[in-house]
């Protein structure tokens, strides 16, 4: 079946460095790509998608690619934030079913 | 929009007891979700529905949780006896229609069964 599989965490990461989370999937069709983030005791929000082969998402400085030839959605972002701790998740849906989440990445960054 | 509505947002209970969570959707949105999010197993879709009928409740873990959605606009989702295994973060999302997929999530039900 489907599945989305991330880099473990925590990621921890100086403010203004560059952000790598990545996420790789297996899907047998076409599906849409999430990231997906969590701030502490809160719901999960979306951050960004993409929903064909070679879409770029991006939202609040962070960046993702479709990339079919190598099944992933590597989330990126230039330069983090001590705000931008949470745990992010990528996921996959495809053809409207129910999303398929990866296990989460926890990333904590110090001012 | 007021997003996804979850009640309550914290909920403590004994074993054995009966409980009942909440949610109201998103207006508009024909599909509903529940998912149960623990330290040792992540995030796990219980079930879910579209236009008001359930469409996958195989991560339903056993009989002692039942989901029902009597509309567009309310969906419940019950354990009873509860356990404290179940213990967990239970969050609801909602989906419209079209391209993309995406979920909007509640802001979740933390349970605690003692």
């Amino acid at each position: 079946g489907d599945s989305v599989t991330q880099m473990e965490g925590p990621v921890t990461l100086s403010e203004e460095a560059f952000l790598t989370i990545n996420c790789t999937y297996t899907a047998t069709g076409y599906p849409s790509l999430f990231w997906y983030v969590q701030y502490p005791g809160e719901g999960l929000q979306l951050l960004l998608k993409a929903t064909k082969a070679d879409d770029k998402g991006s939202n609040k400085g962070f960046e993702a690619t479709y990339r079919k030839e190598t099944t992933s959605f590597h989330l990126e972002k230039g330069s983090v934030q001590v705000s931008d701790s949470a745990v992010y998740f990528c996921a996959l849906s495809e053809a409207g079913t129910a999303l398929i989440f990866g296990k989460g990445t926890t990333l904590s960054v110090s001012s | 929009d007021a997003g996804v509505i979850q009640s309550p947002r914290h909920e403590v209970t004994e074993m054995g007891q009966e409980v009942t969570l909440r949610c109201k959707p998103i207006s508009g949105h024909n599909s509903l979700f529940w998912y149960r999010q623990t330290m040792m197993r992540g995030l796990e879709l219980l079930i879910y529905f579209n236009n008001n009928v359930p469409i996958d409740d195989s991560g339903m873990p056993e009989d002692r949780f039942s989901a029902k959605m009597p509309n567009a606009s309310f969906s419940t989702l019950k354990i009873q006896p509860s356990e404290p295994r179940d213990s967990a973060v239970y969050f609801c999302a909602s989906r419209g229609q079209g391209a993309g997929y995406e979920q909007y999530f509640g802001p979740g039900t933390r349970l605690t069964v003692t």
